[in-house]
């Protein structure tokens, strides 16, 4: 059963807008939560994390949002560049360390 | 260079036969992971070690089995591949003093027919 769910596969934005990518989880017990961008042909490499002690992280054009009680997360890109084009997959874990839990992942489409 | 290299990138082989993914890294981290993803399903964890001599089944590890040999090595065997074995491989390492990030190689694509 998937503990980490992205429902949305695919996003279109234009450029210079705003996107976000929305992530939900199951078990409440997930203290430690990253999103990771995957450009094809390549591994995926990080982006942002947040720890369930903070509601809120921001590092440049990248912010992450995490509502506990909701169990959802989601992640803000402003202003969204072409080459934000990537795959953003949404991960989980409890106690930082352990296995991390995977989303399927949501294919972002920037358009100039 | 990479700090993290598989290989090969892309295999393709028969069902039944056994093959071995191999995972190499210099970034120094004692943390090593098997994941694969799949259309629809995201990445899940086949295999981990957080050393040499610890090795951790994860949530998918039935017809799988791997190899610590060294903390820069890490291998992943399947013994007798099936087809829906079919899927992108990741190896990832992490380590504990930088934020428990994945760092991620780029991947083996492959195929059994």
């Amino acid at each position: 059963d998937q503990q980490v769910k992205q429902n949305s596969p695919s996003l279109s934005v234009q450029e210079g807008r705003i996107s976000i990518l929305n992530c939900d989880y199951t078990n409440s017990m997930f203290d430690y939560f990253l999103w990771y961008k995957k450009y094809p042909a390549e591994g995926p490499t990080f982006l942002i994390s947040i720890s369930s002690i903070k509601d809120k992280n921001e590092d440049g054009r990248f912010t992450v949002f995490l509502n506990k009680s909701a169990k959802h997360l989601s992640l803000h890109i402003v202003p969204s560049q072409p080459g934000d084009s990537a795959v953003y997959f949404c991960a989980a874990s409890v106690n930082t360390g352990n296995q991390f839990y995977f989303g399927t992942g949501t294919s972002l489409t920037v358009i100039p | 260079d990479a700090d993290v290299t598989q290989t090969p990138r892309n295999r393709i082989t028969k069902t039944g036969k056994r093959i071995m993914l191999e995972c190499s890294q210099t970034k120094g981290h004692d943390r090593m992971y098997w994941y694969r993803q799949d259309p629809g399903l995201g990445l899940r964890l086949i295999y981990y070690s957080f050393d040499v001599k610890d090795i951790n089944k994860g949530e998918i590890s039935d017809g799988y089995s791997v190899s610590r040999q060294a903390q820069a090595k890490f291998s992943l065997s399947l013994e007798s591949a099936i087809p829906n074995q079919t899927a992108l491989y990741f190896c990832a390492t992490s380590d504990p003093g930088d934020g428990e990030k994945l760092f991620f190689g780029s991947g083996t694509q492959l195929s059994v027919l």
